[in-house]
């Protein structure tokens, strides 16, 4: 069965600093992997992808995320963090080969806060 | 503002009672899907349509839940026989088909319901 686990919770970031927000899946074959983030009062926002090729995948905002097949993870990472920032994150996963969005599993989501 | 819009934004309704909740998704989109979201989790998938067509149901959707997309527009989920579990906040979202296959989802803003 497939899986997606966000150790995190909370993460706290002052302004300007790095932010990284943990990702780890487990699937049967390989992965398609997924960052959405929640804006207060908005819906869900599709951030960026990995469907195969570089590991290194850069979504809207200047975020990006690191595929690293080995200890199955894909972390969420921004060089510079901003207060707009601010939001609830979520990773998701799917297993290739099914071709509806029925099959993309959320993790619980990871509140960032980015502080002045 | 052409993405997916959801009505009502907000229900709080006694259990027992009926409730029904629309969902309209961007024009082009053949793809629409039902999630449920409970407080600290991410989103739950409930069902989905390819135009009118209802072609996969969740474990989640008991027989008090009912979904259809009569014209392969708009969409409603009908939650009958209202239970305190029910709360929750439910979302929509819309894809094309090639965007379904890759994971690219468009949310609407939710629909929180409250049993009292």
């Amino acid at each position: 069965a497939q899986s997606v686990a966000q150790p995190e919770d909370q993460v706290n970031v002052a302004e300007g600093n790095p932010l990284t927000v943990k990702c780890t899946y487990s699937v049967s074959g390989n992965p398609y992997l997924f960052w959405y983030v929640q804006y207060p009062n908005r819906g869900l926002q599709f951030l960026l992808k990995y469907i195969t090729g570089d590991n290194l995948v850069k979504g809207s905002y200047g975020f990006e995320a690191e595929f690293n097949k080995s200890q199955t993870s894909f972390h969420l990472k921004k060089p510079s963090a901003l207060v707009s920032d601010s939001a609830l994150y979520f990773c998701a996963v799917r297993e290739k080969g099914y071709s509806s969005a029925s099959k993309i599993i959320f993790g619980s989501g990871t509140r960032l806060s980015i502080r002045p | 503002d052409t993405g997916v819009s959801q009505d009502p934004r907000h229900k709080i309704t006694k259990r027992g009672q009926n409730v029904t909740f629309r969902c309209d998704p961007i024009s082009e989109h053949n793809r629409l899907y039902w999630y449920r979201q409970t407080l600290g989790q991410g989103p739950e998938f409930l069902t989905y349509f390819q135009n009118e067509a209802q072609l996969e149901k969740s474990r989640l959707l008991s027989d008090r839940f009912s979904a259809e997309r009569p014209k392969g527009s708009f969409s409603t989920l009908e939650i009958q026989r209202t239970e305190q579990g029910d709360s929750a906040m439910y979302l929509c979202a819309s894809s094309t088909g090639l965007a379904d296959k890759t994971g690219e989802l468009f949310f609407g803003e939710g629909s929180r319901l409250t049993v009292l």
